[in-house]
């Protein structure tokens, strides 16, 4: 069974600053990825998606991620952040093999914006 | 669209009170799940379905029962809630198809037992 780990439980960064945040999986072969953000009191909207191809996804509100197989990672970047993208960010595994079986997601990061 | 709604926003109960929560999406998804958001613990499955009339049973069911008699709508029922059922339970939906398309959240429910 598949497996997300996102190892920081909190980041805080300066407005302006630049964003990474870490995600690995555990899964026999390639994973469909995907990032979502969560805002105080929200659902969760999706960023991003990687099911294949280019390794370097583009999402929405200027984030990107990249997928790295010899890493088992899916890290998602954003050159400059904004007050507003503080909000809690998930990494989130589906398996290639059975597409109907559920998400499995990280426990979450939450991101903390400071001027 | 309205996309994936959940009934009601905010409920809080008493100890051994029973309750149902409605998941409805007007997408006309096969897909549709319920986890809860707990504090450090992310999201976790309770319980989902892959169509009319079908359910599985996710992470951490036990306390939860679920139905799937309408394609749009995936109800989760607590008969006896418990103060650790106390967490915000969101409804996902997602369509079938090649590959794997992404789930549509619900704005969740918060949920208090007391």
């Amino acid at each position: 069974a598949q497996s997300v780990t996102q190892p920081d439980i909190h980041i805080t960064v300066s407005e302006g600053a630049s964003l990474e945040l870490r995600c690995n999986y555990s899964y026999g072969a390639t994973p469909y990825l995907f990032w979502y953000v969560q805002s105080p009191g929200q659902g969760l909207q999706l960023l991003l998606k990687y099911f294949s191809g280019d390794t370097l996804v583009q999402g929405i509100k200027g984030f990107e991620a990249e997928f790295k197989r010899s890493q088992s990672s899916f890290n998602l970047r954003k050159p400059s952040v904004h007050w507003s993208d503080a909000a809690e960010y998930f990494c989130a595994v589906g398996d290639r093999i059975s597409g109907n079986t559920p998400l499995v997601f990280g426990k979450g990061t939450r991101l903390s914006v400071i001027a | 669209n309205a996309g994936v709604t959940q009934t009601p926003k905010f409920r809080v109960l008493k100890t051994g009170q029973s309750m149902t929560l409605l998941c409805a999406q007007d997408m006309n998804h096969e897909y549709m799940y319920w986890y809860r958001q707990d504090p450090g613990m992310g999201l976790r499955l309770i319980h989902y379905s892959v169509g009319e009339g079908t359910t599985a049973k996710g992470e951490v069911p036990d306390g939860y029962n679920v139905s799937r008699l309408k394609k749009q709508n995936f109800l989760l029922g607590l008969e006896s809630a418990a103060p650790s059922q106390t967490s915000v339970y969101f409804c996902a939906s997602r369509p079938p198809g090649q590959g794997y398309n992404e789930q549509f959240f619900g704005p969740g429910t918060r949920l208090t037992v007391l």
